[in-house]
């Protein structure tokens, strides 16, 4: 069974700083990952998508990159703002989606 | 924003109660999902479905029924509501376009806030 881990479960930075968030899967075996934001008491936002063949995957301030023989994942977002402040979540698709618990990150104005 | 609205958005039920989720979708997507959020779990997978009429069971599937008869619609039911099923519940939809499930962006809906008292 795939296992998800998002680790820290939170983190608080100031604004302007850079954010690391990572996941790890147990089952290299998969055919993308997916990084979600997810605003309090509202749905899951898609930000990036990481096909299986690709390293890395930006979208304006936004880096992910994928070792999957490692089973790593890295979200990197760039000079963060109060706006960047939601859960962000991780996922791998080994034909079905299996989410990690998350990151709440916190940017201090 | 994906087209996708779920019907009621809160609900309280008493134990004991069917009730049925709706999630409807304007993007014409192939596969449409619904997971549940708890603390604790993160998001579950409850069931899918790949087609009009084709559905399957995702990883807590117990006490959930499913149907869709028509490409936009995917119902979710609880014939016998209980307290373990309060919860979150989230639709996702995806195209399916590089084949199989989920091997594209899913998309979420707003969730249906769920009490079973």
């Amino acid at each position: 069974k795939q296992e998800v881990t998002q680790i820290p479960a939170a983190l608080s930075v100031p604004e302007g700083e850079n954010l690391v968030l990572n996941c790890s899967f147990t089952d290299s075996a998969i055919y993308n990952l997916q990084w979600f934001r997810q605003d309090p008491g509202k749905g899951l936002t898609s930000l990036l998508l990481i096909q299986s063949s690709q390293r890395e995957q930006t979208s304006g301030r936004l880096n992910a990159s994928l070792d999957k023989s490692s089973g790593r994942s890295t979200l990197y977002i760039a000079a963060s703002q109060p706006g960047d402040s939601a859960t962000y979540l991780c996922a791998v698709d080994d034909y079905k989606l299996s989410f990690g618990a998350g990151t709440t990150v916190t940017v201090r104005a | 924003d994906a087209g996708i609205t779920q019907s009621p958005r809160h609900k309280v039920t008493e134990t004991g109660t069917p009730v049925t989720l709706r999630c409807h979708q304007t993007e014409n997507h192939r596969y449409m999902y619904w997971y549940r959020q708890d603390p604790g779990h993160g998001l579950r997978l409850i069931h899918y479905s790949y087609g009009v009429k084709d559905t399957d069971k995702g990883e807590v599937s117990d006490g959930y029924s499913v149907s869709r008869s028509k490409t936009e619609d995917f119902l979710l039911t609880l014939e016998s509501a209980t307290s373990s099923q309060t919860s979150v519940y989230f639709c996702a939809i995806s195209g399916g376009t590089s084949g199989g499930v989920g091997t594209d962006t899913q998309y979420f809906g707003p969730g249906t806030r769920l009490t079973v008292l």
